[in-house]
């Protein structure tokens, strides 16, 4: 089993709807980061938070330290925020362990 | 732009060639990374380096040979390689880095993609 999980793996939505993108882990962090990376494969870090919410534009996320679980939203989806999501947590013992990543199509 | 810079962006190579990924950040970060990213999988950390000394190396097989001149520059030499080692390269940097883990935000090149036939 996996130390991140993302769920779902692939997305589909239509413009202008809500998404939710979850991440659950297992082990004890001291930070979950939340990366978008395009298809030409840059990667771009959107969130990094240790407790509570951040917003950034039309981009939330939040974190539960206790139930071991965070989750971007996306409102107002649009095609350009067609990316692979990946959760990341920095571990107990050192450096990020990565999600596999959600796949996002957002259509028009 | 993310203020880190890799080349080459795509890089095919033979089995016996000697290549090198390059990278460049100006951000005055202390910390740069070299990830490893497989087509369906996570990505895998495979060098640290913390104002330019090897602080982590994550079992990585010594055809990939690691190198940082200066805090800015970063790069990943290539030697003898394998076909499963085709995957896309990331290079990343931070703020800085304490022991036991990545402090501040990881901001990340564009990543060179690498075809190893």
């Amino acid at each position: 089993k996996n130390e991140v999980e993302q769920s779902p793996q692939n997305l589909t939505a239509q413009e202008g709807e809500f998404i939710t993108i979850n991440c659950s882990y297992s082990v004890g962090i001291s930070a979950l980061h939340w990366l978008q990376q395009h298809p030409g494969g840059g990667i771009v870090s959107l969130f990094m938070l240790s407790s509570g919410k951040k917003k950034h534009g039309r981009l939330i996320a939040t974190i539960n330290i206790q139930e071991k679980h965070s989750s971007l939203h996306i409102t107002a989806s649009h095609p350009r925020d067609s990316a692979v999501y990946i959760c990341a947590v920095g571990g107990s013992q050192g450096n990020l362990i990565f999600g596999k990543g959600t796949k996002l199509s957002v259509k028009p | 732009e993310t203020g880190v810079t890799q080349t080459p962006r795509h890089l095919v190579m033979g089995m016996t060639n000697k290549k090198s990924l390059k990278c460049e950040q100006h951000l005055g970060h202390n910390a740069m990374y070299w990830y490893k990213q497989s087509a369906k999988k996570p990505l895998e950390l495979m060098f640290v380096y913390s104002l330019e000394e090897r602080v982590e190396n994550n079992s990585v097989p010594s055809r990939f040979s690691p190198e940082c001149p200066n805090s800015s520059h970063l790069f990943l030499h290539l030697h003898t390689l394998q076909p499963e080692d085709s995957a896309l390269y990331l290079c990343a940097s931070s703020p800085y880095r304490l022991a036991g883990g990545v402090a501040g935000e990881l901001f990340f090149g564009e990543g060179s993609r690498l075809t190893v036939l």
